[in-house]
């Protein structure tokens, strides 16, 4: 079985700082790795993914990920924030291909508050 | 386009009684899914359908909890004799294939009382 573990549970963040939220998951086999944004008061939105190929994946509002292998992770990453990056992200994994491949296991996601 | 539809947005009913939810997935997504998530937690898998057919509902937590898709589109989450436990927000996913990424709805939020 899978499972998705985000390591932190809110991050208070200034406008312009950096952003780095931590995602390992626990899974023997390939897969495929998400991440998605909930702003308030809307739904969840898919924010980049990773498939196979280039390890570093650039996703909407200059978010980027990058897959380590070796470290089961799947960090997300800003350069710097803005106040609209207020949200709660989540990131989710599935396996690459076979049984019950379509499943997605979501970590128990970390909200974000950039103060302005 | 249009994205993935849910209704109603929220659904509050009482201990005992019996509910529906419905969501419309995005036009030429095979693939449908039902997640369920609690207050604090991320979206948990119940059901996942391939056309008109529940292809894997291993995640339903109990017989009380039951989905239809009859037209391969339009997909129905029942549940019957609800429990304050079922309070959560229903959410739904749709993808081209399994194979690609799922688009989510905005949710149905149940509340039992």
């Amino acid at each position: 079985a899978q499972s998705v573990s985000q390591h932190n549970h809110h991050v208070i963040l200034s406008e312009a700082a950096s952003l780095e939220l931590g995602c390992n998951y626990s899974y023997g086999g390939t897969v495929n790795l998400f991440w998605y944004v909930q702003y308030p008061g809307q739904h969840l939105q898919l924010l980049l993914k990773y498939f196979s190929g280039d390890p570093l994946v650039k996703g909407i509002k200059g978010f980027e990920a990058e897959f380590i292998k070796s470290k089961f992770s799947f960090n997300l990453r800003k350069p710097s924030v803005q106040w609209s990056d207020t949200a709660e992200y989540f990131c989710a994994v599935n396996a690459h291909s076979g049984a019950g491949s379509y499943q997605l296991t979501f970590g128990k996601g970390t909200k974000l508050s950039v103060i302005p | 386009g249009a994205g993935v539809s849910q209704t109603p947005s929220n659904k509050v009913t009482e201990k005992g009684k019996y509910v529906e939810l419905r969501c419309d997935p995005i036009s030429g997504h095979t693939a449908l899914y039902w997640y369920r998530q609690s207050l604090g937690q991320g979206p948990e898998f119940l059901i996942y359908f391939q056309g008109t057919g529940a292809a894997d509902d291993s995640g339903l937590p109990n017989d009380r909890f039951f989905a239809v898709r009859p037209e391969g589109s339009v997909s129905t989450l029942k549940i019957q004799r609800t429990e304050r436990g079922d309070s959560a927000v229903y959410l739904c996913a749709s993808s081209l294939t399994r194979f690609n990424e799922q688009y989510f709805g905005p949710g149905t939020r149940l509340t039992v009382t």
